[in-house]
């Protein structure tokens, strides 16, 4: 079955960092353009970050210089390394798949995982 | 950066025809994609590539798109329709390159 499990979220305190993982099960993430995609409370959609098939990335000016992404061939796992966390990066955190081009549509979504943070 | 436009809210009775626009700059030339989202729940692709849909999504969800709106059609609406739905596009020239709108909450009825 093709699935994402996203793991690692919990409450933090404002200058934190926390990773979070996700796991992918029937494909692989390093052939696919991998995103990670929050919500705030009662907020939209907002697009975090995205790892290319090539390996470059690129991320939301909000959390550039503070967000990594990064994926694990070998684990079939994306990660999203967060520091210097603010309240504002309060949110689920997905991650979703595009598979095989850049503007393909995120066919694939994990079932999110929260980040709190807070003091 | 790339903004896309959609109204909050949209009130349909059972059986009747909701429309979504999404507004942005000369949206035609891109691809469109719509989602759905209900409460406690991940969003799920519903129409991508304008109009085209995933396995399984009923054929009572259709979407077009040209000049500066695109649009997402929900024929003989349901109860089980209910929910938020967002357009989504890939701007590689945006700040976000993968630009989400900001959502209509659908009420059935």
């Amino acid at each position: 079955e093709v699935q994402l499990v996203e793991t690692g979220g919990g409450l933090i305190q404002p200058g934190g960092s926390l990773r979070l993982s996700c796991a992918a099960s029937g494909f692989s993430v390093s052939d696919n353009y991998m995103n990670w995609v929050r919500q705030a409370p009662g907020k939209g959609l907002e697009w975090v970050s995205v790892i290319y098939i090539g390996g470059n990335t690129d991320y939301a000016d909000s959390v550039k210089g503070r967000f990594t992404i990064s994926r694990d061939k070998s684990k079939s796992t994306l990660y999203l390394q967060m520091n210097s966390l603010r309240a504002e990066d309060t949110a689920v955190y997905y991650c979703a798949r595009s598979p095989r081009r850049p503007d393909n549509a995120f066919d694939i979504w994990g079932q999110g995982t929260t980040v709190t943070v807070s003091s | 950066s790339y903004v896309l436009t959609q109204p909050p809210s949209e009130s349909v009775a059972p059986g009747k025809t909701a429309r979504i626009t999404c507004g942005g700059d000369n949206i035609g030339s891109k691809s469109v994609h719509w989602y759905q989202q209900k409460p406690g729940q991940a969003p799920v692709l519903v129409v991508y590539d304008d109009s085209d849909r995933p396995s399984g999504i009923p054929e009572r969800f259709s979407g077009s798109n040209s000049g500066n709106t695109a649009t997402l059609t929900i024929s003989r609406v349901e109860a089980g329709d209910e929910a938020d739905y967002y357009c989504q596009v890939w701007d590689s020239s945006s700040d976000h390159i993968y630009v989400f709108g900001s959502g209509t909450k659908v009420t059935v009825l």
